[in-house]
C-alpha cells in the first residue's frame, strides 16, 4: 500500500542542524509534489516547504525560510528537509505528506502522510 | 497571506447529533483549494474533504462540506464515537498553504 515512512528526527541542541528523510512506497514517488509540515506540542497543524513532482517549484513559510531546505531524489523514492540553525520552537512532530492528484490534475489536499518523526531542540 | 478562522475552538456534543464546524477566510479563496482534515490524539492527520465539497476516498457520507467564498462549512450528520476529534481547514494559495487554528470536538 502507498507509504511514507519519516526518519531523523532526534534530540539537538540550539543552532545546530538536522537532515529528515521521507522514503516512499507503493506509488509512483516522482509523480506527486510534496510537503513537509510540523505540529509543535500541543498546537495546531503548520506547512512548513513545498516541492513539485520534478523539484522544479518550491515554496516555505516565511517562518522555516533561509533556515529550511527541501529537496527529493526521485530514483531514490525519497524526500529531505535539511534544517539548520535550530531553535527551541522548532521542537515539533514533522509529517512529510502527498498532495492530491487525480489523474494530472491537482487538489488542495495531502491525501497520505507519514506518522511523523520527533525533533527537539534543548540544550 | 490568506488567514483562515475556524470557530468554535471548542464543540461539545452527543453521539447521534450533527456537528456544523465554520472556517472563514480573510479573503475570497477559489473553492477549489479549501480542505478539511481529521487528527486524532497521536495520529497524522487525514484528509476528509478537497476541494471544498468532495469527499476523499474511504471518507464516510455522513461527513460533508459545503462553502464558497470566504465561507466554508465541514458538517458531521449522526456523529459516531470515533469523529471525537480535531478538525482542521486549509487552504492552498499562490505560494503557500495556511491551515485554521483548528476545532475539537468533544463528547458531551
Amino acid at each position: 500500500q502507498v507509504q511514507l515512512v519519516e526518519s531523523g528526527g532526534s534530540v539537538v541542541k540550539p543552532g545546530g542542524s538536522l537532515r529528515l528523510s521521507c522514503a516512499a512506497s507503493g506509488l509512483t514517488f516522482s509523480d506527486y509534489n510534496m510537503s513537509w509540515l510540523r505540529q509543535a506540542p500541543g498546537k495546531g497543524l503548520e506547512w512548513l516547504a513545498y516541492i513539485s513532482s520534478g523539484g522544479s517549484t518550491i515554496y516555505y513559510a516565511d517562518s522555516v525560510k533561509g533556515r529550511f531546505s527541501i529537496s527529493r531524489d526521485n530514483a531514490k523514492n525519497s524526500l529531505f528537509l535539511q534544517m539548520n540553525s535550530l531553535r527551541a520552537e522548532d521542537t515539533a512532530v514533522y509529517y512529510c505528506a502527498r498532495r492530491l492528484k487525480l489523474g494530472k490534475r491537482l487538489y488542495d489536499g495531502m491525501d497520505v502522510w507519514g506518522h511523523g518523526t520527533t525533533v527537539t531542540v534543548s540544550s | 497571506e490568506i488567514v483562515l478562522t475556524q470557530s468554535p475552538g471548542t464543540l461539545s456534543l452527543s453521539p447521534g447529533e450533527r456537528a456544523t464546524l465554520s472556517c472563514r477566510a480573510s479573503q475570497s479563496v477559489s473553492s477549489n483549494y479549501l480542505a478539511w482534515y481529521q487528527q486524532k490524539p497521536g495520529q497524522a492527520p487525514r484528509l476528509l474533504i478537497y476541494g471544498a465539497s468532495s469527499r476523499a476516498t474511504g471518507i464516510p457520507d455522513r461527513f460533508s462540506g459545503s462553502g464558497s467564498g470566504t465561507d466554508f462549512t465541514l458538517t458531521i450528520d449522526r456523529l459516531e464515537p470515533e469523529d471525537f476529534a480535531v478538525y482542521y481547514c486549509q487552504h492552498y494559495g499562490s505560494s503557500l498553504i495556511t491551515f485554521g487554528q483548528g476545532t475539537r470536538l468533544e463528547i458531551k
